[in-house]
């Protein structure tokens, strides 16, 4: 399986915007970019994903590399609640199942 | 809230036991995975169903098993229970067609076990 690197962790201010990047550097064609978040004491939450173009939601945006390499998850005004762990993790057609990572914890500070 | 019922919450056991863990899928998803989180090993997938059939299996010990029933619930049967399987167990469901792979997948609270 592809691997994907994040950095450990993320500090943002409050109502300010994040990004939170990726990098996919031995992704394949046929890999969807898959992000979700996991709030403390919860299951993981879908957040976006895409496969070669940038993708937008009600919950983020999701900047995707010309070559695929890397991508960059946005949240574009933080929230206290968007403290969590988040998981870059790359998915393709073979058996649709979730290879986590260690994820990027991000701390929003008030 | 991801529409996946996950129960008990919490589970505290002996050494030795064996316990059921129940995941009701979102209506209409016919694909179960069961996870398992632990503190120094994070999310590791343990095993899928799809319509009543083991699709794909990760790093599940042979001691737990799994099975998905007609109604499309599932349970993970963990037995002979050791203390290194204290964990968050998650059941996640999805949709899944061989037209429409990549979707999201919806993960359930979880249930705490504690083996003591």
């Amino acid at each position: 399986d592809a691997k994907t690197t994040q950095p450990n962790s993320m500090e943002s201010n409050e109502e300010e915007p994040v990004h939170l990047p990726c990098n996919h550097s031995t992704i394949s064609g046929t890999d969807y970019i898959h992000w979700y978040r996991q709030l403390p004491s919860q299951g993981p939450e879908y957040v976006i994903h895409g496969l070669t173009s940038n993708v937008n939601n009600r919950m983020a945006s999701l900047a995707i590399a010309e070559d695929r390499k890397s991508s960059t998850l946005i949240l574009h005004r933080a929230t206290l609640r968007d403290a969590a762990v988040y998981y870059c993790i790359l998915n393709n057609n073979a058996g649709n199942m979730l290879t986590f990572g260690g994820g990027t914890r991000l701390m929003v500070k008030p | 809230d991801s529409g996946v019922t996950q129960t008990p919450k919490h589970l505290i056991t002996a050494t030795g036991q064996r316990v059921t863990l129940r995941c009701s899928p979102r209506s209409g998803d016919l694909s179960v995975y069961w996870y398992q989180q632990s503190l120094d090993q994070g999310l590791q997938f343990l095993i899928q169903y799809y319509n009543g059939e083991e699709r794909a299996k990760g790093n599940i010990l042979e001691r737990f098993s799994a099975q998905q029933f007609p109604d499309l619930h599932s349970e993970l049967n963990l037995s002979s229970l050791e203390l290194g399987d204290s964990a968050l167990y998650f059941c996640a469901s999805s949709v899944r067609s061989s037209q429409a792979m990549n979707t999201e997948a919806f993960f359930g609270q979880g249930t705490r076990l504690t083996v003591v």
